[in-house]
Parts: structure tokens; C-alpha cells; sequence
């Protein structure tokens, strides 16, 4: 079975700084995708980046980056120049890709909480 | 606007008093699936449906029931509810399996079992 592994339960950074969220994960499957979503206090969840694992190419999404290391199953979101707004649950989570013929769902880390100092 | 919605948002009731939390999304979607979160343990998967009249079990299923007659609602039902159901319910859907494919979450139901 596929773990995640969000091994910070909170982090804090001054407004305007760059934080690392960190987070790794187990499977034997080669297709699958890893996934970054945030959970600010309206309890919605949204999807902050997405990284295939096929493709070394780190994903980017404006100030959101993500540092994947596939051999050392590594993860990690990069914030950068954040934001009040920022300040959430962080999850990272997984799923195996189309071809692992399977219907499983996300699996998710138990979170990071992240807060913002103005 | 695509959306998947659930009702109620907020519910508390009683051991035992059967309830159905309503889940329903707009963009035709064939893979459907609810999720409870509970404090430092992140979501896990309850129940998912590949498509109508099939549903499969995630990995916490006990206690709970589903049931997909229409493509597009996917009701979850706790028959004799209890206090260790006490959580945070997401709905979730996707126009298929895999990673490719996005999954929409539903704004969230809070239950407290009394």
C-alpha cells in the first residue's frame, strides 16, 4: 500500500520569506502523480500543484514550486515571497496513474500546518 | 459552474439516528468518491463508485453505506451512527481514474455525533 509521510506538523515563516514544506512517500508503481493541496479555514481543498512522475521537470505554479526527487521518493512545496493568504493546511497526497488499473483514490499526509508571521 | 456540492454543511445528531449526507456534481463525471477527515490523520477514502450501480470499498468503509443510482449523486449513509463518526466528510469527483484526472472536492460536511 502507498504511504505519504508529512513529517512537519507545523511550520511558521516571516510574511514575505520562502518556506519548504516537506513530504515523502512509498510505492512500487513507475505511473503516478503527486499532488500539493491547501486547506485554508473555510475547510475547502485546493489544489496547489500537481507534479506527473514521469516528467523530471519540477512543476511551477506561480509563487508554488515543488522540488521532486523520485529516487529518494521525495516531495517537498516551495513558497515563495509569502503571503498572509498563504497561511493553511498544507497536505501533499498521491495516486497511482491511469495504467495502474486500479480506482484508488488520493492518498494523503496527515498535514503541515502553515503560519504566516505579518 | 462546475462544482460538486453536499448537504448539509453542518450537522449534529444522535447515536444511532440513521442520516444521508447528499453529494452531487455537475460536469458528468464517472468516478466518484467520499473522504472523512479527522485531526492528525489527514483524509482517507471511505467509499468510491467507477460509475453508476458500482461502488467499492476505500479504506475506512465500516459504518458507512453508499449508493450511485444516477451518474451524478453519490449520497453516503451512516445507518446507526456513533460518536467515532464524529468528523469532517468530503465528497469527491473526476471524470475517470488516475492521477491525470483532477478530483473535484465538495465544499465539506461537519457532523458531530452525539
Amino acid at each position: 500500500a502507498q504511504t505519504v509521510t508529512q513529517s512537519q506538523p507545523e511550520m511558521s515563516v516571516q510574511e514575505a520569506e520562502t518556506v519548504t514544506l516537506s513530504c515523502t512517500y512509498d510505492t512500487s508503481e513507475s505511473d503516478y502523480y503527486l499532488f500539493w493541496y491547501k486547506q485554508p479555514p473555510s475547510r475547502q481543498m485546493i489544489l496547489v500543484i500537481r507534479q506527473e512522475a514521469y516528467k523530471q521537470q519540477n512543476a511551477t505554479e506561480n509563487r508554488f514550486s515543488v522540488n521532486f526527487q523520485k529516487a529518494a521518493k521525495s516531495f517537498s512545496l516551495k513558497i515563495s515571497d509569502s503571503q498572509l493568504g498563504d497561511a493553511a493546511m498544507y497536505f501533499c497526497a498521491y495516486r497511482v496513474g491511469h495504467s495502474g488499473g486500479g480506482a484508488d483514490g488520493l492518498t494523503f499526509g496527515k498535514g503541515t500546518h502553515l503560519i504566516i508571521q505579518p | 459552474e462546475a462544482q460538486v456540492t453536499q448537504n448539509p454543511r453542518y450537522l449534529i445528531t444522535v447515536t444511532g439516528k440513521k442520516l444521508t449526507v447528499t453529494c452531487s456534481q455537475n460536469m458528468n463525471h464517472e468516478y466518484m468518491s467520499w473522504y472523512r477527515q479527522d485531526p492528525g490523520l489527514g483524509l482517507r477514502q471511505i467509499y468510491y463508485s467507477m460509475n453508476v450501480e458500482v461502488t467499492d470499498k476505500g479504506d475506512v468503509p465500516e459504518g458507512y453505506k453508499v449508493s450511485r443510482k444516477e451518474k451524478r449523486n453519490f449520497p453516503l449513509i451512516l445507518e446507526s451512527p456513533s460518536p467515532n463518526q464524529t468528523s469532517l466528510y468530503f465528497c469527491a469527483s473526476s471524470s475517470g481514474t488516475g492521477g491525470q484526472e483532477t478530483q473535484y472536492f465538495g465544499p465539506g460536511t461537519r457532523l458531530l455525533v452525539l
